[in-house]
């Protein structure tokens, strides 16, 4: 079966700092795909990335950084120099075949002034 | 923005009623698929409509169930009401010709509340 870990369920940091939410996934499946949404308080989720698993390099853009490792079914996501407007739950997910999408529990983001 | 709608934003419900939620895809998308998250939690998925044909769906009863138009645009019905089914329910498109690659995008939800 598929599974999502996002072992951190909430992160508090100062603004300007650099963070790093943490992504474990299990499939069975040679061909999948991982994301990661965005979720502000107004509810709706907000695509950043998508990633198959044929290609392991890592991707930046702007400020936000993912590190995908096959060899430890993990793609961790990194936002340099934080600001107040990433405050916000961010969710990873697994797709395989159907277009289900499996999402982990969420991390809780919070940037302080 | 997704291009994604969903209506209505907000609805108060009372247990054993019904309920129809409505949701338009983003354009030139013709798949559909819906979720329920549980504050607190990550999204859940319901099911999906592909050319107004049920499509997949999770581990939810009957009662819970769909309808997908010409338009591509989709419903999701939910009969008899229990107060778990209180959650913010999330529509999302996709383009079904990319496959499993096909990002899907989502609406700002519907939040329903069961008394």
């Amino acid at each position: 079966a598929q599974k999502v870990t996002q072992a951190q369920t909430e992160i508090s940091v100062v603004e300007k700092e650099d963070v790093t939410l943490d992504c474990v996934y299990e499939t069975r499946d040679t061909t999948y795909y991982l994301f990661w949404y965005k979720q502000p308080p107004s509810g709706e989720l907000v695509f950043l990335i998508r990633r198959n698993s044929f290609d392991e390099q890592n991707e930046i853009s702007g400020r936000y950084s993912w590190n995908f490792q096959k060899s430890t079914s993990s793609f961790n996501f990194t936002i340099t120099a934080s600001q107040v407007v990433d405050s916000a739950v961010y969710f990873c997910a697994l797709v395989q075949g159907a277009q289900k999408l499996v999402f982990g529990q969420g991390t809780r983001l919070t940037i302080n002034p | 923005e997704t291009g994604v709608t969903q209506s209505p934003t907000h609805l108060i419900k009372t247990r054993g009623q019904q309920v129809t939620l409505r949701c338009s895809s983003q354009s030139g998308h013709n798949t559909v698929s819906w979720y329920q998250q549980a504050l607190g939690q990550g999204p859940q998925f319901i099911f999906q409509y592909y050319r107004e044909e049920e499509n997949g769906r999770g581990n939810f009863p009957p009662r819970f169930s769909g309808l997908q138009f010409p338009n591509y645009s989709s419903e999701l019905n939910v009969n008899a009401l229990e107060l778990d089914d209180s959650a913010l329910y999330l529509c999302a498109s996709s383009l079904e010709a990319l496959g499993a690659q096909s990002t899907q995008y989502f609406g700002p939800g519907t939040r329903l509340l069961v008394l």
